[in-house]
């Protein structure tokens, strides 16, 4: 069974630049998460969707941050304009029964 | 507020010697735990959960943890430490609401192994 596939594997680009993710959960699972991983914290979870539908963006900074994940599979999450404190990796995770699965992250490098 | 405390931002052992990484948690609810690892530039892998079955939890790679409600710990255990043991660990507590399920994660411990 493939896992969950997330591009680009790394990403740098200036501040006030705008970057996009992309992830792929694993086939059949409903329910999609990004999370974000600031150097030596754990992962933060930013969004979740069940299906195409938004359960919960309240730790999303929606003044920059929007994610979408249309026809319920694939998702990506964008970024405009980027902040210096938006370096980390970006983690996307589907669930199956209780458990989360997670892609290899994008690190992303604002300069 | 659902939270877990991991004790050690960092822990040093021997190859063969005993691992032992800890995890402390807070709730109001009978808590779902997990273990993941995290290896160099990838993604979390799932090590081991507790799911209120039994309270000593065997995982991959030879790990355990032990659920204790009385000491509200969730500690993770190896009896011997490998070199490619070497990695970071999480420990999360999930956190259910109306139509949500999310994962809290500690801060991480990160195990050095040496020969």
């Amino acid at each position: 069974e493939a896992g969950v596939a997330q591009s680009p594997r790394y990403k740098i680009i200036e501040k006030r630049q705008s970057v996009a993710f992309w992830c792929n959960p694993i086939s059949g699972h409903a329910t999609l998460y990004w999370y974000q991983q600031i150097l030596g914290q754990g992962p933060k979870l930013l969004i979740q969707f069940q299906n195409n539908g938004v359960v919960d963006d309240s730790q999303l900074p929606k003044d920059r941050f929007s994610a979408e994940r249309l026809k319920g599979v694939d998702s990506t999450l964008k970024i405009q304009p980027a902040k210096l404190e938006d370096s980390a990796v970006y983690l996307c995770a589907s669930r199956g029964g209780r458990e989360q699965y997670f892609g290899p992250g994008t690190r992303l490098t604002v300069t | 507020a659902q939270s877990v405390t991991q004790l050690g931002s960092h822990v040093s052992v021997s190859e063969g010697a005993l691992v032992l990484l800890r995890c402390n948690y807070s709730s109001s609810v009978p808590p779902y735990l997990f273990w993941y690892v995290q290896y160099p530039n990838q993604g979390l892998q799932l090590l081991l959960k507790y799911t209120s079955a039994a309270t000593l939890v065997k995982g991959i790679n030879g790990f355990e943890a032990e659920f204790k409600k009385s000491e509200t710990s969730f500690h993770l255990t190896k009896p011997s430490a490998h070199m490619s043991d070497a990695a970071e660990y999480f420990c999360a507590v999930s956190v259910t609401g109306t139509g949500f399920q999310k994962l809290v994660f500690g801060t991480g411990t990160r195990l050095l192994v040496s020969p």
